[in-house]
């Protein structure tokens, strides 16, 4: 069965450093991972799409490493801003099509 | 705009009572699916529907029924038979039945059984 794991559950930066995001899962056959950015109270909001042939994908100030062999995904948000406040969340799709979803990271960005 | 809606956002329920969350996308997707969220865990897979008119368990089906009767609409009722249902419940959808497409998800709702 595949285990998704985030850590840490929490982290606070201040403004304008780097933000490193960890997703590991324990399974390597893995057809896609996907991360979320989810507010309070509210749904997940896609970011990232990373699929089992690609080792990165970028979308402006957000970019996602995968390393398929050693489990592990990476998301990386560059100059943090206070909106960038939120719960992040990876989901990785193993090859039988199972989503297993992490317990997400809570990040607050200090002004 | 394309997207997905869940309504009502907060429900109350008295215990016995079986309550039905809407979920609708015009995305024109095939795939729908019924997570459960609760603090501090991932979300957890009730119901998936791949077409029309079919639909599977999750790893938490107990409690909880589904139907499928339109492309664009998928819902979840929680039935008393649930024993926990105070919890968050996101919808969600994907373009294909092959399970592989990126996951969109709708703002969701929160049922509190009282």
């Amino acid at each position: 069965k595949q285990e998704v794991t985030q850590i840490p559950a929490a982290l606070s930066v201040p403004e304008g450093e780097n933000l490193v995001l960890n997703c590991s899962f324990t399974d390597s056959a893995i057809y896609n991972l996907q991360w979320f950015r989810q507010d309070p109270g509210k749904g997940l909001t896609s970011l990232l799409l990373i699929q089992s042939s690609q080792r990165e994908q970028t979308s402006g100030r957000l970019n996602a490493s995968l390393d398929k062999s050693s489990g592990r995904s990476t998301l990386y948000i560059a100059a943090s801003q206070p909106g960038d406040s939120a719960t992040y969340l990876c989901a990785v799709r193993s090859n039988d099509y199972k989503l297993s979803f992490g317990a997400g990271t809570t990040v607050t960005v200090r002004a | 705009d394309g997207g997905i809606t869940q309504s009502p956002k907060y429900l109350f329920r008295k215990e016995g009572q079986n309550v039905t969350l809407s979920c609708e996308q015009n995305l024109n997707h095939d795939a729908m699916y019924w997570y459960r969220q609760d603090p501090g865990q991932g979300l957890r897979l009730i119901y998936y529907s791949q077409i029309v008119n079919d639909f599977q368990k999750g790893d938490i089906a107990e409690g909880y029924s589904v139907s499928r009767e339109k492309k664009e609409s998928f819902p979840l009722t929680v039935t008393s038979a649930q024993k926990n249902p105070t919890a968050f419940y996101l919808c969600a959808s994907s373009i294909d039945g092959s399970y592989g497409g990126e996951l969109f998800f709708g703002e969701g709702s929160r049922l509190t059984v009282l």
